[in-house]
């Protein structure tokens, strides 16, 4: 099976602008998830999507929101980027019933820079 | 809310060493329990999980894991460390009961392996 794939890889952005990141999960995984990597706060939780519905969500302002498609893809988007925004960016998917749940499967992350 | 510590931010080890990454979890229950190793500019890879059951997990790549209820700790191991094994290590654990949170991560350990 193919791993979780997430594009871009590297990005550049300007403050201000805004921003999507893609994620493709694990064939057959119904839920994904997004996770925000900085050397400061290390791994926080952003969101879940399960069946195109967001069930969980992290402590993070407005500007952070995202989406699941009906194949199970989803998408990401940061509004009004600021410095601090820069991180990587790392999207997980998982069975979705019983303790499978929890069980993630980490993407390579996408690079986000803020300038 | 629940935590997850890992005391040491840094540990060296010399190669064909043994190894023992600490960490300790504050949850009002057992929660489920999870190690994951990320390399450099990759993603993170689960090593192992526990459940319920057997307190002592076996992984991957020759990890393995004690759950200690009474130390609410569950530290990882590895009998001899190979140079390949050099990377950041994270300690993570969700809440058995379902939560909104996803995993909550301790901040990382980094493995340094000496020749």
């Amino acid at each position: 099976k193919a791993g979780v794939t997430q594009t871009p890889r590297y990005l550049i952005k300007t403050r201000g602008q805004q921003v999507t990141l893609s994620c493709s999960p694990i064939s057959g995984h119904r839920s994904v998830s997004w996770y925000q990597q900085t050397p400061g706060q290390g791994l926080q939780f952003l969101f879940e999507y399960f069946s195109e519905t967001q069930r969980n969500k992290g402590n993070f302002p407005g500007r952070f929101s995202g989406r699941q498609f009906s194949n199970s893809r989803s998408e990401m988007n940061v509004s009004t980027l600021e410095l601090g925004d820069s991180a990587l960016y790392l999207c997980a998917s998982s069975p979705s019933t019983g303790t499978g749940a929890y069980e993630q499967y980490f993407g390579p992350g996408t690079r986000l820079t803020v300038t | 809310a629940q935590s997850v510590t890992q005391p040491d931010i840094h540990i060296t080890v010399s190669e064909g060493a043994s190894l023992e990454l600490r960490c300790n979890y504050s949850y009002g229950a057992t929660p489920y329990l999870f190690w994951y190793v990320q390399s450099p500019g990759q993603g993170l890879q689960l090593l192992l999980k526990y459940f319920s059951g057997d307190t002592l997990v076996q992984g991957i790549k020759g990890f393995e894991a004690e759950f200690k209820r009474s130390q609410s700790s569950f530290n990882l191991r590895k009998p001899s460390v190979h140079w390949s094994d050099a990377a950041e290590y994270f300690c993570a654990v969700a809440p058995s009961g379902g939560g909104a949170d996803g995993l909550t991560f301790g901040k990382g350990t980094h493995l340094i392996i000496q020749p």
